[in-house]
């Protein structure tokens, strides 16, 4: 059983505030991590997917950092509005293609 | 990328009977996943589906209780047998999209009383 973890769980942050949040996955049998928000009501939507050791991704406010050898990645959020608020996923995959998610980090965003 | 269109959106369904969710891909794919969200808890896949093959369950998960049918490569369906309110979760079809992620369905929010 592959184990993705995530944290923080939640975090309340103030408009304008830079954050950071964490995945960690196994770091054996790598073949890609991923980054999805996922809002209320909507479906998940893919913000990264990071391959190689030493990634870094960005995305406007939004980017991403990866280290397979020691097994997370980081999310950052520059400037956090209210329409980030939303539940970040992580997700590990394999070579048989299937996602495994972590447990998510629910940011809310307060104007 | 490809837009996945899921049915229902959302069912209230009595203990005991059963509730086949759609999914309809404006592409043609090789995999579909079926993921299900309980409370509280992250997605979780249930199994893999193949066009022309049985689909791959994952560990908990069996044939008998969550039936998929992959008739052709644009189409899925995923069927919630015989409820109980421990099934009620958030269900998910995905694809592959090479480099750019997965794609999902809106999701089907289930509620069994």
């Amino acid at each position: 059983i592959l184990n993705v973890e995530q944290s923080p769980q939640s975090l309340h942050v103030q408009e304008g505030d830079s954050t950071n949040f964490t995945c960690s996955f196994p770091s054996s049998n790598f073949y890609a991590l991923h980054w999805y928000r996922w809002e209320t009501a909507k479906s998940p939507e893919a913000l990264f997917v990071m391959t190689l050791n030493g990634d870094e991704k960005k995305k406007g406010r939004i980017s991403a950092t990866l280290n397979t050898k020691e097994g997370y990645s980081y999310l950052y959020i520059k400037g956090s509005q209210p329409e980030d608020s939303a539940t970040y996923l992580c997700a590990f995959i394999t070579g048989r293609r299937a996602l495994t998610f972590g447990s998510g980090t629910r940011l809310q965003v307060q104007p | 990328s490809a837009v996945i269109s899921q049915k229902p959106s959302r069912d209230i369904c009595q203990r005991g009977t059963s509730l086949t969710i759609q999914c309809q891909v404006d592409s043609q794919v090789t995999m579909m996943f079926w993921y299900r969200q309980q409370p509280g808890q992250s997605l979780t896949l249930i199994a893999t589906a193949n066009q022309g093959s049985e689909a791959t369950y994952e560990s908990g998960f069996v044939i008998d209780k969550f039936p998929i049918s992959r008739p052709n490569l644009t189409f899925s369906t995923l069927t919630v047998s015989n409820m109980s309110p421990e099934d009620s979760s958030i269900y998910l079809c995905s694809v592959e999209q090479r480099d750019y992620g997965y794609t999902f369905g809106s999701g089907t929010r289930l509620t069994v009383v």
